[in-house]
Parts: structure tokens; C-alpha cells; sequence
């Protein structure tokens, strides 16, 4: 089925440890995003890429990388992790026409200790 | 900086009855995109609805509609005939028009279905 895929779907990693959330998304789609999702703060902009070969930061780009590799895929790397980043983490991708929603992956849930 | 307000953190309706969940949101733009999503506690997104900004006509799908308040800012979902199923967090978005811009989501609506 066309989608979006994340891996993996649950993590634990301890304080200081880093790790990449892999996204893939079999659509064409041109833009991708990495958002995280916290109680009661609905979900926030980590980084977006609006196109192939360019990133952007969003509203919460500190402590996170993102690599655009190519068209499909778009991987979020957290280089040293802090229990601020426990979070659930959403990867989207969206046609460049705004009248098109996202179509979201599943989800990561990242616990850090 | 556009802003999403969903004033509701809970809600709950009877089955079968009708329910409303409130949406504002702040933009100086006159040409947006406004969205409510739809999270089960498989934890999915879906996409519930969408309204173009240009059109006065609230849209429409199946059960669920939009009341949609241009001059007000508001955007308000109406679920008909709740159904259990129905139960989630909901989510009001918005995008501007320019292409490849991020969506600005609002806090979320958490709708309990009572059997």
C-alpha cells in the first residue's frame, strides 16, 4: 500500500545516545516533514524539506539533524539525546499544493532515560 | 505567526447524538487551507476534512462538516450520528496557500463516545 513508512515504532535510548528515525514515503510527493507530539501541544514543527536537496528548520529544530537523501526518503537524527526529546514523532509528506492534507507515518515513540 | 486555538481539551457525546469541536485560528493571509485530523489510539493521522478559504460553501463528508466563519476565524467540526468508532483526538490545522508550507496544528480535542 503508498504511504509513508517510519521506522522503528517504539525506542528507549539512554541520555547521551543518538540515533536516526528513518521516513520513506512512496508517493512522489515533493515535501516532507518531521514533527513531535507532546501532551496538551499538539504537534510541532521539528524540520521540513519543501523539495529535494533543501531543508528547513521549523518551530523546534534544537537538538535534531535531518538529511533529505533523495526524493523518498527523509531521516530525523537526534545526536545526542536528552529526556526533553521523549516524544512521539510523526514524518508526513505532501504534495506542494497546499489544498493537499499530509499523509503521516504511524509514528515513532521515543523514550530517552 | 499563525496560531491554532482549540479551546476544548475533552469532549464527550452520547452515541448517535451530535457534537461540536471549536477551531480558531489567526492569519493575516486571506488564501488558506483549513484541516481536522483525526488520531485513534492506534496513533494514525487521518485526515478528516479539508475547507478552502476562498469558498464560502462548508464542506461536507458524510457525518462529519465544517462550519466555516472567514470573518470570525473559526472553524468548527460537526460530528453527526457519533459512533464509538468515532472516538479520538482531533486536530485543527491550517496551511497557507504557497506552495510546500508547513501545516500549524492546534492542541487537540480529545472526544469520548458514550454507549
Amino acid at each position: 500500500n503508498a504511504g509513508v513508512t517510519q521506522t522503528p515504532k517504539f525506542q528507549v535510548l539512554k541520555t547521551g545516545q543518538s540515533m536516526t528515525l528513518q521516513c520513506a514515503q512512496d508517493m512522489n510527493h515533493n515535501s516532507m516533514y518531521w514533527y513531535r507530539q507532546d501532551p496538551g501541544m499538539g504537534l510541532r514543527l521539528i524540520y521540513y524539506s519543501a523539495s529535494e536537496g533543501t531543508t528547513d528548520k521549523g518551530e523546534v529544530p534544537n537538538g535534531y539533524n535531518v538529511s533529505r537523501l533523495n526524493k523518498r526518503e527523509f531521516s530525523l537524527r537526534l545526536e545526542s539525546a536528552a529526556p526533553s526529546q521523549t516524544s512521539v514523532y510523526f514524518c508526513a509528506s505532501s504534495e506542494h499544493a497546499a489544498n493537499y492534507g499530509y499523509t503521516f507515518g504511524s509514528g515513532t515513540r521515543l523514550t530517552v532515560v | 505567526a499563525q496560531t491554532v486555538t482549540q479551546s476544548q481539551p475533552e469532549m464527550s457525546v452520547q452515541e448517535a447524538e451530535t457534537v461540536t469541536l471549536s477551531c480558531t485560528y489567526d492569519t493575516s493571509e486571506s488564501d488558506y487551507y483549513l484541516f481536522w485530523y483525526k488520531q485513534p489510539p492506534s496513533r494514525q493521522m487521518i485526515l478528516v476534512i479539508r475547507q478552502e478559504a476562498y469558498k464560502q460553501q462548508n464542506a461536507t463528508e458524510n457525518r462529519f462538516s465544517v462550519n466555516f466563519q472567514k470573518a470570525a476565524k473559526s472553524f468548527s467540526l460537526k460530528i453527526s450520528d457519533s459512533q464509538l468508532g468515532d472516538a479520538a483526538m482531533y486536530f485543527c490545522a491550517y496551511r497557507k496557500r504557497n506552495t510546500g508550507n508547513q501545516f500549524y496544528f492546534g492542541t487537540g480535542t480529545s472526544l469520548t463516545v458514550i454507549p
